[in-house]
C-alpha cells in the first residue's frame, strides 16, 4: 500500500462545475503540499499546510490531521485548471530530517 | 527574483555513461531537494541537501549521488546509467527544509539509449 493515495486517479469535468480531489496518507506527517503540473509543464506549488484550511483564489484546500486526510477543492472550473494535481507529504524522519512523499496525482480535464 | 534553474534542459546518454545535472536555487534558498518523476512511478524524492550536507536520502542506489555547494547550488551525478533511468529530473528549493513551499525548477529529461 502507498503512503499516500489519491483519488481519483482521473477526473473530467464541465467548465463551472465544482471539483473535489482527495488525498489519503499513512504516515506522520509534519506539513502537506498540493503540486499543479500542466502537461509539459513544470510543477507549480499551489498550498503547503500543516493544519485547517488555506482559500487562494478558486482554490481551497483542507487537511484533517486526526484522520489523516486532505481534500483539494475548485470551485468555478475553467479549462485553464486542466492538469495533475500532486499531493506530497512531508513525514517526519526526525529533527529537521523531513522526507516528500509523493501520491501518483489526479489528472483533471475541464471541458468548456 | 530568479526562480530555479536547471541545466541541461535535455539530454541523451547512452547506457554505461555518466551524467551530472545542475540546479541552482532561489537566491537565499539553503535547501534543495532532488526528485525523478517517470510515467509508472510518478514523482519519486532522489536526496535533499543543506548546508552543503545530504540531509536525506530516498530509495535509490548508490549510482545515484549529489552534492552541494557553498552557494546552495546542487548537482546530482547518476554513473553507469541504465535504461531505466530515463526520466524527468526536477529540483526544488526552499528557505529551509521540505516543509517549507518548494519552489520546482523545468526539469532535465534524461533519455538512455
Amino acid at each position: 500500500k502507498n503512503e499516500v493515495e489519491q483519488s481519483p486517479q482521473n477526473l473530467t469535468a464541465q467548465e463551472g462545475e465544482f471539483i473535489t480531489i482527495n488525498c489519503s496518507y499513512s504516515v506522520g506527517i509534519s506539513a502537506l503540499h498540493w503540486l499543479q503540473q500542466h502537461p509539459g509543464g513544470g510543477i507549480v506549488s499551489l498550498f503547503m499546510l500543516s493544519s485547517g484550511k488555506k482559500k487562494h483564489g478558486r482554490l481551497i484546500a483542507t487537511i484533517n490531521i486526526q484522520e489523516k486526510h486532505s481534500s483539494l477543492h475548485i470551485t468555478a472550473s475553467h479549462p485553464r485548471d486542466s492538469a495533475v494535481y500532486i499531493c506530497a507529504v512531508a513525514g517526519v524522519l526526525g529533527g529537521s530530517n523531513y522526507k516528500l512523499t509523493f501520491g501518483k496525482g489526479t489528472l483533471l480535464t475541464v471541458n468548456p | 527574483k530568479a526562480g530555479v534553474t536547471q541545466t541541461p534542459r535535455y539530454l541523451i546518454k547512452t547506457r554505461g555513461q555518466q551524467v551530472t545535472l545542475s540546479c541552482s536555487p532561489i537566491s537565499g534558498h539553503r535547501s534543495v531537494s532532488w526528485y525523478q518523476q517517470t510515467p509508472g512511478q510518478g514523482l519519486q524524492f532522489l536526496f535533499e541537501y543543506f548546508s552543503e550536507t545530504q540531509r536525506n536520502k530516498g530509495n535509490f542506489p548508490g549510482r545515484f549521488s549529489g552534492r552541494q555547494f557553498s552557494n546552495s547550488r546542487s548537482e546530482m551525478n547518476v554513473s553507469t546509467l541504465e535504461l531505466g533511468d530515463s526520466a524527468l529530473y526536477l529540483c526544488a528549493s526552499s528557505p529551509q527544509t521540505v516543509t517549507d513551499t518548494q519552489y520546482f525548477g523545468p526539469g532535465t529529461r534524461l533519455t538512455v539509449l
